[in-house]
């Protein structure tokens, strides 16, 4: 069993839908949360990052974290054709010190139909 | 200011020749990060280094590959006697000293993708 289950899609939604996506994950010491996006021959670049649990928002976008049920979401209001990437979840247990890699899931690859 | 920069973009090595891969980190960031990308997967930790140190490598594969940050010049992640599974995309992220968080987290260079024939 991988520590973090990600759905890889594909899934297509049409512009202007409520997109949601979602990674569990079987660590219990992870308490770092983040949310990536990556475009097609290019790095990951950080979206949203939180801590514990919780909710977090920034524009359209917003994180969700539940730690009891290993959880988390993404969810992207109004998507537009610029959506359209892979995202990827990632956490970490620690936010410095020999703790700071990160473990990511697979990606689910996005696509906004204009 | 420059992001992450990695080079080559794209490399190709035949079955047995060495991959030298290199990144330079943004500027006043003295943390350093190789991940691997295999096809299909998501990105999977290798190595973590600050200047002239490994912090953590417990995601290097055992034998021909090796990592290092020289106190002058950019890092290099060097594969000997690559294989065919080798071929992947391998991306560096560097990250200011302190503790990660929504302003100082990594930041991921656009990776290079080596093939190995």
């Amino acid at each position: 069993q991988k520590e973090v289950e990600q759905d890889p899609g594909p899934l297509s939604v049409p512009e202007g839908a409520i997109v949601s996506l979602n990674c569990t994950y079987s660590n219990s010491a992870f308490q770092y949360f983040m949310w990536y996006r990556q475009y097609s021959r290019k790095g990951p670049e950080l979206l949203m990052y939180t801590y514990s649990s919780g909710n977090k928002e920034d524009g359209r976008f917003t994180a969700q974290v539940d730690k009891s049920s290993k959880y988390i979401s993404l969810f992207i209001r109004d998507s537009q054709p610029s959506d359209s990437a892979t995202y990827l979840c990632a956490m970490s247990a620690s936010s410095s010190g020999s703790a700071r890699q990160l473990t990511f899931g697979s990606g689910t690859q996005l696509t906004v139909l204009p | 200011n420059a992001g992450v920069m990695q080079n080559p973009r794209h490399l190709v090595r035949r079955r047995g020749q060495e991959a030298r891969l290199r990144c330079s980190p943004m500027k006043g960031h003295s943390h350093v990060y190789w991940y691997r990308q295999l096809p299909e997967e998501g990105l999977k930790f290798m190595v973590y280094l600050q200047k002239e140190n490994i912090i953590d490598e417990s995601g290097m594969p055992k034998e021909r590959f090796s990592a290092e940050f020289p106190k002058e010049g950019p890092s290099i992640l060097r594969i000997q006697q690559v294989v065919r599974g080798d071929s992947a995309a391998y991306f560096c992220a560097s990250s200011p000293p302190g503790q990660i968080s929504a302003n100082y987290g990594y930041t991921f260079g656009s990776g290079t993708r080596l093939t190995v024939v």
